[in-house]
């Protein structure tokens, strides 16, 4: 079985603080795909990143980063300089290998973020 | 940029109705799914369907849910007789190398 866990269940910062959000996760898979999604209070599902499980290079983004270790199969995502757009519910996933394009997330419980002006 | 489609963006049914969902994924994606998110809690999958059949559904899904593909560019979901605890904003996505979602349906069932 599958499972994320997101420990933070909220965080609130000031406008240009960083903040990390921390994800752990299980899984049997040898090979398996990572997600970051972002729910904004409208409540849509945005997508941010998508990682292999073979690709442990760290990415940059604007002012997001992420940072992958699978030795102690964490997948956490940073936003520097935050801003009042960035309060959000963030979700990490987790996906097995199935076919190829052929995704089955498992959610972790989320972490709102939110940034004070 | 391609993006997945939901309508309605809110639907109010009452309990023992039927609602279907809809859904317009991205057009070249083969991959499309259900997700379910009770309000406050995580975002939980339903179904996964590909060539016309689901290939996969979980345990929540259940013989009031079905799914379709009517046409070749809309993908339902059918709760056949809504229960209070059907409530929850609903999630289609699809994927190629990335899933994306749409905006979601709120469904509230009174």
């Amino acid at each position: 079985a599958q499972k994320v866990t997101q420990a933070q269940t909220e965080i609130s910062v000031v406008e240009k603080e960083d903040v990390t959000l921390d994800c752990v996760y299980e899984t049997r898979d040898t090979t398996y795909y990572l997600f970051w999604y972002k729910q904004p209070p409208s409540g849509e599902l945005v997508f941010l990143i998508r990682r292999n499980s073979f690709d442990e290079q760290n990415e940059i983004s604007g002012r997001y980063s992420w940072n992958f270790q699978k030795s102690t199969s964490s997948f956490n995502f940073t936003i520097t300089a935050s801003q009042v757009v960035d309060s959000a519910v963030y979700f990490c996933a987790l996906s097995e290998l199935r076919v190829l394009d052929d995704y089955k997330l498992s959610f972790g419980a989320g972490t709102t973020v939110t940034v004070r002006a | 940029e391609p993006e997945v489609t939901q309508t309605p963006s809110h639907q109010v049914t009452q309990m023992g109705q039927e609602v279907i969902l809809r859904c317009v994924p991205i057009s070249n994606h083969l991959y499309f799914y259900w997700y379910r998110q009770i309000l406050g809690q995580k975002v939980e999958f339903l179904v996964s369907f590909y060539n016309n059949e689901i290939s996969e559904k979980s345990e929540i899904f259940d013989d009031q849910f079905s799914v379709e593909r009517p046409d070749g560019s809309n993908f339902t979901l059918k709760i056949r007789s809504t229960k209070l605890e059907d409530s929850a904003m609903y999630f289609c996505a699809s994927s190629d190398t990335e899933a994306f979602f749409g905006q979601g349906t709120r469904l509230t069932v009174v």
